[in-house]
């Protein structure tokens, strides 16, 4: 089983509300990510887990928080975004830092 | 700095005929090398990676890449498109001692006509 799973699918998001997507992996993966990708552009890298510590964060604005509870879960908690924030946000996993990664089918997050 | 360049944006195929897709690298040493597929809408998934040793490598669907030192590419091959290979296809190189943090290339759009 090689599944990432995100919720929700779709999140629609006025510029106050604050919301959070979800990702979980059951493959003992210790590695999670969490990427950006906005539309005809490819994905880039906004934060890694590794061993649920914070071990990268590519300059993302704290408007962005990500929350590692456990080795299964990864959160994104957003608050205050702007309507440039709306993109497919996916979540990845790999067995340690050094491994391939695993793609999520994405959340789009519309920002109205 | 770290890059990866896929020069084809677009490219279009007949269903049975043959697919290359280039992509060529910047970086100091011998980093991992992935290509994934994106269908419109979802998630990328891995089709092979290169990390050490056979520098041709086989992965699923029935693509296979070949990995060439002296030109900094991974070339991605298939022999026989089918309709269903149409997708969005991304080359992306992995340095590990970032923790994994994967460049991706462009995108390369297959179009695969009847």
């Amino acid at each position: 089983d090689t599944e990432v799973t995100q919720t929700p699918k779709h999140l629609v998001m006025g510029m106050t509300n604050k919301k959070s997507l979800k990702c979980e992996q059951h493959m003992g993966h210790r590695a999670m990510y969490w990427y950006k990708q906005k539309a005809k552009k490819p994905p880039e890298l906004m934060f890694v887990y590794s061993y649920e510590k914070l071990s990268i964060n590519e300059s993302v604005p704290s408007r962005f928080s990500p929350e590692c509870p456990n080795s299964s879960l990864l959160n994104l908690h957003l608050h205050a975004l702007q309507p440039e924030d709306s993109a497919l946000y996916l979540c990845a996993s790999s067995q340690t830092y050094r491994d391939e990664a695993f793609f999520g089918q994405g959340t789009r997050l519309t920002v109205v | 700095a770290q890059s990866v360049t896929q020069p084809d944006i677009h490219i279009t195929v007949s269903e049975g005929a043959s697919l290359e897709l280039r992509c060529n690298y910047s970086y100091g040493a011998t980093p991992y090398l992935f290509w994934y597929v994106q269908s419109p809408g979802q998630g990328l998934q891995l089709l092979l990676k290169y990390f050490s040793g056979d520098t041709l490598v086989q992965g699923i669907k029935g693509f296979e890449a070949e990995f060439k030192r002296s030109q900094s590419s991974f070339n991605l091959r298939k022999p026989s498109v089918h309709w269903s290979d149409a997708a969005e296809y991304f080359c992306a190189v992995g340095f590990m001692e970032y923790g994994n943090k994967l460049v991706f290339g462009a995108g390369t759009i297959l179009r695969v006509k009847s």
